[in-house]
């Protein structure tokens, strides 16, 4: 069973720090690997999507990187702002091309 | 900005009856998915759509459901006879070009069964 597993499940930080969550997924026949952005009572924004080995990604504060050998992810977000209060998802797909597996999330909350 | 939009935002409904949840994609997409989340779980894959036919669908996508983009603009998701453990948030998403692409989501549509 192909399976997303996001860490940890929640987070609070103190605005202004720098936080990481991680997203882990089988490596074998990996397709692509979506990061998502979501407010409560709001649509899934998409960050980020990325799919070669290595690939690391940026926009703003927030970046990602890829290990499609080892099967993770890396989210960064520096210097929290209370806007970023959200749940962030990541998506794998593998095979085929045109269906994904999500994992939980994380919720992250800033604390001002 | 483009975006996918969806209809109803709330769709209450007995169990036993069919519901059409409706989307429409962003305008020059070419993929269209269907997800739900059930509360507290995972957002769950249920089928792409491409080039007028279905591309992929989850085991969850089973004989009760269907797609199809009637009009060209439109793409709806039809239950035929809804359960009480399809009451969930659906949520429709475009994509311009294959999974490497980004995917846009609609606002989504809450489904209650009773």
């Amino acid at each position: 069973i192909l399976n997303v597993e996001q860490s940890p499940q929640s987070l609070h930080v103190q605005e202004g720090d720098s936080t990481n969550f991680t997203c882990s997924f089988p490596s074998s026949n990996f397709y692509a690997l979506h990061w998502y952005r979501w407010e409560t009572a709001k649509s899934p924004e998409a960050l980020f999507v990325m799919t070669l080995n290595g690939d690391e990604k940026k926009k703003g504060r927030i970046s990602a990187t890829l290990n499609t050998k080892e099967g993770y992810s890396y989210l960064y977000i520096k210097g929290s702002q209370p806007e970023d209060s959200a749940t962030y998802l990541c998506a794998s797909g593998w095979g085929s091309a045109s269906k994904i597996i999500f994992g939980s999330g994380t919720r992250l909350s800033i604390r001002p | 900005e483009p975006e996918v939009t969806q209809t109803p935002s709330h769709q209450v409904t007995q169990m036993g009856q069919e519901v059409i949840l409706r989307c429409v994609p962003i305008s020059n997409h070419l993929y269209f998915y269907w997800y739900r989340q059930i509360l507290g779980q995972k957002v769950e894959f249920l089928v792409s759509f491409y080039n007028n036919e279905i591309s992929e669908k989850s085991e969850i996508f089973d004989d009760q459901f269907s797609v199809e983009r009637p009009d060209g603009s439109n793409f709806t998701l039809k239950i035929r006879s809804t359960k009480l453990e399809d009451s969930a948030m659906y949520f429709c998403a475009s994509e311009r070009g294959a999974v490497t692409d980004t995917q846009y989501f609609g606002p989504g549509t809450r489904l209650t069964v009773l």
